[in-house]
């Protein structure tokens, strides 16, 4: 078993539309958790990081955490064809700023 | 430019030859972090440094790599002879010390080895 695992997709969905992303992790331990987008040939891009149980809104990203079920997600309203990339989940330890483990991505597409 | 910053982007070395990968880390910031993307793979985790420390290198290969961040100057990441496989683009991420933040780490651009 990964220790994240995401769906490598491609998610395809319609502009305007609702892109969701999803993401578990194996380590009951972790408790920081980020989403990074990465554009082809780019760095990734931190979008939303996650800490408390339930959701953080930020703009037109919302990030959905759930411990007990080692589940987080990240939903984009309004999807634009801007946001068509890889989106990285990746799961820390707060407390040691300590490494980041990734999943492989789940690579978006939002078509015209 | 606030951000982190890496050099070169892009180098080529010859097998056997040594890489050596240079990271500035966001100004505040005191922990470095380099991480490794093959092609078509995920990010993995090579090592986590702070000033002249060394704190998890967990994901270094044992053999051929080598990774310091000295009181002065960059974070240099170090390939010693160079294989084909080495080819990938490496990462370097920095974050602020801890009890002050969140330890959200944010990535430079980027160095993308070839070796041929």
């Amino acid at each position: 078993q990964k220790e994240v695992e995401q769906n490598s997709g491609p998610l395809s969905v319609p502009e305007g539309a609702i892109a969701s992303l999803n993401c578990t992790y194996s380590d009951r331990v972790s408790q920081s958790f980020f989403w990074y987008r990465q554009y082809s040939g780019k760095s990734p891009e931190l979008i939303m990081s996650i800490y408390s149980n339930g959701d953080k809104e930020d703009g037109r990203f919302t990030a959905q955490l759930n411990k007990a079920s080692q589940y987080v997600s990240l939903l984009i309203r309004d999807s634009q064809p801007s946001d068509s990339a890889t989106y990285l989940c990746a799961v820390g330890r707060v407390g040691t700023a300590s490494k980041l483990t990734f999943g492989t991505g789940t690579r978006l597409q939002v078509t015209l | 430019n606030a951000g982190v910053m890496q050099n070169p982007r892009h180098l080529v070395r010859r097998r056997g030859q040594e890489a050596r990968l240079r990271c500035s880390p966001m100004k505040g910031h005191s922990h470095v972090y380099w991480y490794r993307q093959l092609p078509e793979e995920g990010l993995k985790f090579m090592v986590y440094l702070q000033k002249e420390n060394i704190i998890d290198e967990s994901g270094m290969p044992k053999e051929r790599f080598s990774a310091e961040f000295p009181k002065e100057g960059p974070s240099i990441l170090r390939i010693q002879q160079v294989v084909r496989g080495d080819s990938a683009a490496y990462f370097c991420a920095s974050s602020t010390t801890p009890g002050t933040g969140p330890y959200e780490q944010y990535f430079g651009p980027g160095t993308r080895l070839t070796v041929t």
